[in-house]
């Protein structure tokens, strides 16, 4: 079985702080990896995403940190806001013809004002 | 939502029912995907097509099946509806023809309750 397993799966922060979630996965055949948002009542929305090729992707308040030798990805969240309150997923890509994204069960991220 | 729909957005059906929920693109997008959303579990993938009438199984296919006869639809039947499908569903599109065609799309999600 291709897992992504995320970590943790409930994170409550105070609002300016840094929220961090962690992914480790095991397919080395990992070729792209997205981290998507989910809001109450709708559908997840891409958020920001690295290619294995990269140490570091910076969006904003956003970034991911990639380390290929430990088959591990994080998101940080800089200067958190309660609009961040969402549920945050991993993902990795198979490649090749197949297209197909493998998520982490996700992390609640609550911001409290 | 990047042209993606739903349809029934909620729906409530009896044990044993068929269901078949709709997927609607106006992206012309190659690849399509349907997943449910169970808490604990995150997003499975159920089935997914990468073309008119070429379809494959996901990793929870069982008790499902799909068709696609035109690029804009893909539709999922549930054959006999049992409570363990009790879930939230949603589609995703992605396209293999562009950059970054690894991004998945999501639809608003189709909310289903088995009695």
């Amino acid at each position: 079985q291709q897992q992504v397993k995320q970590s943790p799966q409930s994170l409550i922060v105070q609002k300016g702080g840094i929220s961090i979630i962690n992914c480790a996965y095991e397919n080395t055949a990992f070729d792209y990896f997205p981290w998507y948002q989910q809001f109450p009542g709708k559908g997840p929305a891409l958020l920001i995403a690295i290619r294995p090729d990269v140490s570091e992707k910076k969006e904003g308040r956003f970034t991911i940190s990639f380390n290929k030798s430990a088959k591990q990805f994080s998101l940080h969240i800089m200067d958190s806001q309660p609009g961040d309150s969402a549920t945050y997923f991993c993902a990795g890509h198979s490649g090749g013809s197949n297209y197909k994204l493998t998520f982490g069960k996700g992390t609640l991220l609550t911001v409290n004002p | 939502d990047a042209g993606i729909t739903q349809s029934p957005r909620h729906k409530v059906t009896e044990t044993g029912t068929p269901v078949t929920l709709r997927c609607h693109q106006t992206e012309n997008h190659r690849y399509m995907y349907w997943y449910r959303q169970d808490p604990g579990h995150g997003l499975r993938l159920i089935h997914y097509s990468y073309g008119v009438k070429d379809t494959d199984k996901g990793e929870v296919s069982d008790g499902y099946s799909v068709s696609r006869s035109k690029t804009e639809d893909f539709l999922l039947t549930l054959e006999s509806a049992t409570s363990s499908q009790t879930s939230v569903y949603f589609c995703a599109i992605s396209d293999s023809r562009t950059s970054g065609s690894e991004t998945q799309y999501f639809g608003p999600g189709t909310r289903l309750l088995v009695l």
